[in-house]
C-alpha cells in the first residue's frame, strides 16, 4: 500500500525551531518529486515547497523562503522540512504529498494524514 | 504569482443534483489545473488532472473541463459522500497555487 507518514508536529514558540518528517512506503521514493502542502485552521490549501528526487531543485513559496528547507534521504525513504523563524501565521496542518510531474500537469496523487503545528507563546 | 478564484465560495444542494465549480486563474495557464476534494478532518484527495483527466479510482460522476483561464468541475449527480470541500489547483508555474475551496453543503 503507497503511504505517506507525517510526524514531528509540535507546540513552538514564536522565532522557534522545528523540523517535519515524512515517511514513505509502498512504491519507489527515489523516483518521485516530493512536496510539502499546509492549511491553516479553517482555511484553504497552501502549496509550501517542492522537491527533486536528486534535491538538485527545490521551490518554495515566498511566504517561507528563507526560513523553511526541505530535504529528502532517499535511503531512508524519507522527506523533511525543517522549519525556522517559525511565526504564529505558520501555524497549520502540513501535509506532505507525492507529486507526479510527467505526464504534465504536476499533481499530488498521494497525501499523508498531516501533522499540525502550533506556533504560540 | 498566479491567483486561482473559485466560485462559488459555498453551495448548497441536494442529492441527485448537477452540480458546477468555477475556477478562474488569473492568466492563461493552458491545461494545467487539477481538482482535489476534502473532507472534515482528512487530507485532500485528487479527483481531476490536467482539467479533463480523471485519476484512477474516481467516480466517472466528476468531470473536468475548460482550458486558458477558466475551468469547470461538475458532479453529474450528488451523492451524499460528494459533500466536501473541492480546491483547484495550478501547476502551470514553479509556484504552485490552489483556489480558495468551495464549500459543497446539503440542502
Amino acid at each position: 500500500e503507497v503511504q505517506l507518514v507525517e510526524s514531528g508536529g509540535d507546540l513552538v514558540q514564536p522565532g522557534g525551531s522545528l523540523r517535519l518528517s515524512c515517511a514513505a512506503s509502498g512504491f519507489t521514493f527515489s523516483s518521485y518529486w516530493m512536496s510539502w502542502v499546509r492549511q491553516a485552521p479553517g482555511k484553504g490549501l497552501e502549496w509550501v515547497a517542492n522537491i527533486k528526487q536528486d534535491e538538485s531543485e527545490k521551490y518554495y513559496v515566498d511566504s517561507v523562503k528563507g526560513r523553511f528547507t526541505s530535504s529528502r534521504d532517499n535511503a531512508k525513504n524519507s522527506l523533511y522540512l525543517q522549519m525556522n523563524s517559525l511565526r504564529a501565521e505558520d501555524t497549520a496542518v502540513y501535509y506532505c504529498a507525492r507529486l507526479i510531474v510527467l505526464p504534465a500537469p504536476g499533481r499530488f496523487d498521494v497525501w499523508g494524514q498531516g501533522t499540525t503545528v502550533t506556533v504560540s507563546s | 504569482d498566479i491567483q486561482m478564484t473559485q466560485s462559488p465560495s459555498s453551495l448548497s444542494a441536494s442529492v441527485g443534483d448537477r452540480v458546477t465549480i468555477t475556477c478562474r486563474a488569473s492568466q492563461s495557464i493552458t491545461g494545467y489545473v487539477n481538482w482535489y476534494q476534502q473532507k472534515p478532518g482528512k487530507a485532500p484527495k485528487l479527483l481531476i488532472y490536467g482539467a479533463s483527466s480523471l485519476q484512477s479510482g474516481v467516480p466517472s460522476r466528476f468531470s473536468g473541463s475548460g482550458s486558458g483561464t477558466d475551468f469547470t468541475l461538475t458532479i453529474s449527480s450528488l451523492q451524499p459522500e460528494d459533500f466536501a470541500t473541492y480546491y483547484c489547483q495550478q501547476s502551470y508555474s514553479t509556484f504552485y497555487t490552489f483556489g480558495q475551496g468551495t464549500k459543497l453543503e446539503i440542502k
